[in-house]
């Protein structure tokens, strides 16, 4: 069965350092993987995705993560966070042609000044 | 932009009582879903809707009921609300394999 793990519940940073957040997931067949941001007292804001084509995936804010299909994971990463994006964010996956979405569990990353 | 509206913010309800939740988007998209949001647990999918008059099974389903009448509606049933449905609801659209948009969630209390 498809399922997406995410270790990692919490993840505390200083502002400016970077920050990696995991996600692992599991599907024997061709997937398309997303990361949603959720801001507090907000719904859920697509991040970034893959679908095909370049492994490495960007978005406006300066995070970026990676496709790694022989290690089954889509990290997250930022080179220095900002105290703005203190949030919680969601990975998740869907398999190719399909409508249904799974989630992980979410990781929120405090950012300290 | 893609506008998904969720009626109500924040709902108090007693033990037993008929929920409604409601959502509405405003850009024609096909698919529509409901789900719940807990601490520890993530997003989980109580039903998804392909189209008017259609609807799926997520992975929690029990104790709740949908209705998609119109396009741009799907509503959410808790036949006979108990505490342990106390949680965050969210909406979400999309069209077909693309990105979900998702309102701003329904905080519901049962008490």
């Amino acid at each position: 069965a498809q399922s997406v793990t995410q270790l990692d519940s919490q993840v505390p940073v200083f502002e400016e350092a970077p920050v990696e957040l995991r996600c692992n997931y599991s599907s024997s067949v061709s997937v398309y993987l997303f990361w949603y941001v959720q801001y507090p007292n907000q719904g859920l804001q697509l991040l970034l995705k893959y679908l095909s084509g370049s492994t490495l995936v960007e978005s406006i804010n300066g995070f970026e993560a990676e496709f790694n299909k022989s290690q089954t994971s889509f990290h997250l990463r930022k080179p220095s966070v900002h105290i703005s994006d203190t949030a919680e964010y969601f990975c998740a996956v869907t398999l190719y042609n399909t409508d249904k979405l799974i989630f992980g569990t979410g990781t929120r990353l405090q950012v300290f000044p | 932009d893609v506008k998904v509206t969720q009626s109500s913010r924040y709902l108090v309800k007693r033990t037993g009582e008929k929920v409604f939740l409601e959502c509405v988007q405003d850009m024609d998209h096909e698919n529509m879903f409901w789900y719940r949001q807990d601490p520890g647990l993530g997003l989980r999918l109580i039903y998804f809707s392909y189209d008017v008059k259609m609807k799926e099974k997520g992975d929690i389903p029990e104790g709740y009921s949908v209705s998609r009448e119109k396009k741009e509606r799907f509503s959410l049933i808790l036949e006979s609300a108990s505490t342990n449905q106390t949680s965050m609801y969210l909406c979400a659209s999309r069209v077909y394999s693309s990105p979900l948009h998702f309102g701003n969630g329904t905080r519901l209390t049962v008490t």
